[in-house]
């Protein structure tokens, strides 16, 4: 399985950006970058995602950098309700005969926000 | 739209007595299923997945054992828990080749064995 990197923790002020670093260098041509993020005592939640262009949602906006071996998770403007332990998932396609779809979670990058 | 289900919320069981677990999806055919733990303060732990009725692949030994009976149900079994089976268990549940939808979690059951 292709492997993501991230920071074990970050902080960041309230309403302002913040930018989540995750490294998959990696990462195969058809594999798909997901984040996702847990409130605590909570199950994850989706984020976003993206395969090759930057995306953006009402949640949030991800960068994929050209060469696909690194992507960032942009909040505009961050608030105490954003503090939660955010994933960087890669999910790589089966073949015909494999449906194999694991989705593999690291340990994620624990966001703190100051008020 | 499409729901999923996951209960109890919250089992205190004692050492040695057996487990089930319950996860059903609605609104949806032939999902993907997954069942995960966390540990306290630790990271999800994939513990099984299946891509079809009665096809479970485990991910890590243990003594749990998980059974799709039916297409939107998944169950999470063990015959004698252990301490260590003291979590935060998640149902999760996929589209069939969603690789560019999400995936969509339970509220979660946390387990305490005592």
């Amino acid at each position: 399985d292709a492997k993501t990197t991230q920071p074990n923790s970050m902080e960041s002020n309230e309403e302002e950006p913040v930018h989540l670093p995750c490294n998959h260098s990696t990462i195969s041509g058809t594999d798909y970058i997901h984040w996702y993020r847990q409130l605590p005592s909570q199950g994850p939640e989706y984020v976003i995602h993206g395969l090759t262009s930057n995306v953006n949602n009402r949640m949030a906006s991800l960068a994929i950098a050209e060469d696909r071996k690194s992507s960032t998770l942009i909040l505009h403007r961050a608030t105490l309700r954003d503090a939660a332990v955010y994933y960087c998932i890669l999910r790589a396609p089966g073949s015909l005969l494999n449906r194999d779809d694991k989705i593999i979670f690291g340990k994620g990058t624990r966001l703190h926000i100051l008020p | 739209s499409q729901t999923i289900h996951q209960w109890p919320a919250t089992l205190v069981q004692p050492v040695g007595s057996p487990l089930s677990l319950e996860c059903t999806v609605e609104g949806t055919s032939n999902p993907n299923l997954y069942w995960y733990r966390q540990a306290a303060g630790r990271g999800l732990q994939l513990l099984f997945y299946s891509v079809g009725i009665g096809q479970i692949s485990s991910e890590v030994p243990q003594n749990l054992s998980a059974s799709r009976p039916q297409d939107r149900q998944f169950i999470l079994s063990s015959k004698k828990l252990l301490l260590s089976d003291s979590g935060f268990y998640l149902c999760a549940w996929t589209r069939d080749r969603g690789l560019n939808t999400e995936a969509f979690f339970g509220q979660g059951t946390r387990l305490t064995v005592v």
